[in-house]
């Protein structure tokens, strides 16, 4: 138990649905942020916020669309997403986002069909 | 880029000390080194950090080289539940925005 939590841990969705993930943390950090880790890749960064404002945005598709309404949660917003979408969204939190160590959730597992 | 090295894969006996080594020759002055595992199908775990000196907690080790151009993560009594992909990063931590980047870290296997 990391202190950040992810919900739902398994979803499975069509072309044109539109659902959302979400984590919470429970440390006190002020830095969350959102990865996803396709079958046989490395963890690839996507968003990032600090204080609530997103600090940077890996050349994410517009498909998917985050929200951080308060430090202790983020949400990942899904739209019209794509077979090759289907991956590990992981969450994680860290004090600041400048060189402190970040404690990751269990992640969703996410199946587009 | 992940600027570190890793063999992709090793063995380990349970109960054996697993030493898994990383290479990060260009590592600059302010960086760290950073270990996570992860395991099957789960978010990565945080294991240990250190920046010159030997780190010790409850999991592990961390054994880094004086010229600090390499580092040695060691589990000292392995379990079957230690198998996991394990992950060396190296990062500054006072660099704002400089984020972790994952390679594809070494598989670690405990066989009883």
């Amino acid at each position: 138990e990391t202190g950040v939590t992810q919900t739902p841990r398994h979803l499975v969705m069509g072309m044109t649905n539109k659902k959302s993930l979400k984590c919470e943390q429970h440390l006190g950090h002020n830095a969350m942020y959102w990865y996803k880790q396709s079958a046989k890749k490395p963890l690839e960064l996507m968003f990032v916020y600090n204080f609530k404002e997103q600090t940077e945005n890996n050349s994410v598709p517009s498909r998917f669309s985050p929200e951080c309404p308060n430090s202790s949660h983020l949400f990942l917003h899904l739209h019209t997403l794509q077979p090759e979408d289907s991956a590990l969204y992981l969450c994680a939190s860290s004090h600041r986002t400048s060189g402190e160590t970040q404690y990751f959730g269990p992640g969703t597992r996410l199946l587009v069909l | 880029d992940a600027k570190t090295t890793q063999p992709p894969s090793m063995d380990c006996a349970e109960g054996r000390a697993a030493n898994l080594p990383c290479n990060h020759s260009t590592i600059s002055g302010n960086e760290y080194v950073y270990w996570y595992r992860q395991i099957h199908s789960q978010g990565p775990q945080y294991i240990i950090h250190g920046l010159k000196n030997n780190e010790t907690n409850e999991m592990a080790s961390l054994i880094i080289t004086e010229d600090r151009k390499s580092s040695t993560l060691i589990l000292p009594h392995a379990t079957l539940r230690d198998t996991a992909v394990y992950y060396c990063i190296v990062r500054s931590r006072d660099n704002y925005g400089q984020n972790f980047v994952f390679g594809p870290g070494t598989r670690l296997s405990v066989l009883p």
